[in-house]
């Protein structure tokens, strides 16, 4: 099955830092990935969606400048929260659809990464 | 984000009864719909998607779907006490995925 890898599981930064997070599909070629951002007891929510090749999408209040994402290949998408405060602190999942499979296909999601800024 | 809602429980069901799980959205251009399972701490997994009106079945779990009611459900027949999660309802809406703030379900042995 489709596989989705996301980098590191879990990180602890200092506040003013930048903070890189990758996600890979393994198995299969992503034209697009999403970006997911989950505080406790609450639900996914949306960020962003990275297109290979082009600038992400964004959406609605989430800052562009502040969470930089870059899909320069196929099976690879990063994301990096420039400058992070507390309030960042967060669960990060990205997730990919297979570029082969039905417009309606599922996502496939990496393991998360937790975020803690101190 | 279009709204997709869901009854954030917690539901209690014993074990081998049969746990019934809502959502509901706005968008009525969604086209496709997906159950997901989120333990404490991980990422989602998913059980099942549904894409026209009626029941899916798969194992244990069947989906249904009402497009004109914009409603769309999860039975689990025969509960496990692993079956004890959050349960998460995506709908997809022009390619982007929207989830609601998910059920929480517990099995009781």
């Amino acid at each position: 099955g489709a596989v989705v890898s996301q980098h590191p599981s879990w990180v602890i930064c200092k506040s003013g830092t930048s903070v890189k997070i990758e996600c890979r599909s393994l198995d299969f070629q992503a034209t697009t990935m999403f970006w997911y951002r989950q505080f406790p007891k609450q639900s996914l929510m949306l960020m962003a969606t990275s297109n290979e090749g082009s600038k992400a999408t964004y959406e609605q209040g989430v800052e562009k400048d502040k969470f930089l994402i870059n899909h320069a290949s196929l099976t690879l998408s990063t994301l990096t929260v420039t400058s992070a405060h507390p309030e960042d602190s967060s669960f990060y999942i990205c997730s990919a659809r297979d570029r082969v499979g039905a417009s309606n296909s599922p996502l496939h999601f990496g393991n998360g990464t937790r975020l803690t800024v101190t | 984000q279009k709204e997709v809602e869901q009854n954030s429980g917690p539901l209690s069901v014993p074990e081998g009864a049969i746990a019934s799980l809502n959502c509901t959205y706005s968008d009525r251009g969604s086209q496709s719909f997906f159950w997901y399972r989120q333990y404490s701490g991980k990422s989602p997994e998913l059980i099942m998607f549904i894409y026209s009106n009626g029941d899916k079945e798969d194992g244990r779990f069947t989906a249904q779907l009402n497009k004109a009611s914009q409603y769309v459900s999860l039975l689990i027949r025969d509960s496990q006490p692993s079956d004890s999660a959050t349960y998460l309802c995506a709908v997809n809406q022009m390619s982007k995925f929207y989830f609601g703030t998910g059920t929480s379900l517990t099995v009781i042995p």
